[in-house]
């Protein structure tokens, strides 16, 4: 199957940190994407995951476990503009992307 | 740097009207794509190019034409709008399959 499932929305405080999972069960890989997608705007690219372990760039890292066919984005000190949706795009066999629906992040003071 | 541009950023069709979306890039990149991004659902792939000349169907390509002429060049055209159509379209581009995408700022399509 091609399924990627991440939370549909989580809230957090500025200044904490949050972790948004995402999970995928696509046949044949080759790596894993982040993509911030504010409301009424285009996506934009965050980080690319093709091997295990984490990836850290600047407030942002993201984490990757083949075995596990499992993801998280990492955002550290929120700030208010963090308010978002972070989108989840898994590259399968075919080097298509299978995009999640996105985790909407609501940032409180 | 343009980027990617996307035209227009909004349209009302009347359901059986034609349109055409615009997309150009302007960093060579050879691959090109279409997305359509409804409420609630995940960015599907209507069509993409990886390369001048070359065009393939992606999951969901019913009701929808493309073509690719120049490297910069990839619009998308609807022939007979339908109400299923109303939804926000993407163009994007990238230089390899396995590298970031470039997104145009999107049409918000709305079909009457």
């Amino acid at each position: 199957g091609q399924n990627i499932d991440q939370p549909t929305e989580m809230t957090a405080t500025e200044g904490a940190i949050v972790q948004i999972n995402c999970t995928y069960q696509t046949s044949g890989f080759n790596g894993l994407f982040w993509y911030q997608q504010h409301a009424g705007e285009a996506p934009t690219f965050l980080s690319y995951n093709v091997l295990d372990g984490l990836e850290e760039k600047g407030r942002f890292s993201s984490f990757l476990s083949r075995s596990k066919g499992y993801s998280y984005l990492l955002l550290k000190e929120l700030q208010m503009k963090d308010s978002a949706s972070y989108l989840c795009a898994d590259l399968d066999s075919n080097y298509q992307l299978i995009w999640g629906a996105g985790t909407k992040l609501i940032i409180k003071p | 740097n343009a980027g990617v541009t996307q035209t227009p950023k909004f349209r009302i069709l009347k359901i059986g009207q034609s349109m055409t979306l615009q997309c150009t890039q302007d960093m060579n990149h050879n691959y090109m794509y279409w997305y359509r991004q409804d409420p609630g659902m995940g960015l599907k792939l209507i069509y993409y190019s990886v390369g001048a000349g070359i065009t393939d169907k992606g999951e969901v390509p019913n009701g929808y034409n493309v073509s690719r002429s120049t490297t910069e060049d990839f619009p998308l055209r609807l022939e007979l709008a339908a109400p299923s159509q109303t939804s926000v379209y993407f163009c994007a581009s990238s230089y390899g399959e396995n590298t970031e995408a470039f997104f145009g700022q999107g049409t918000r399509l709305t079909v009457v």
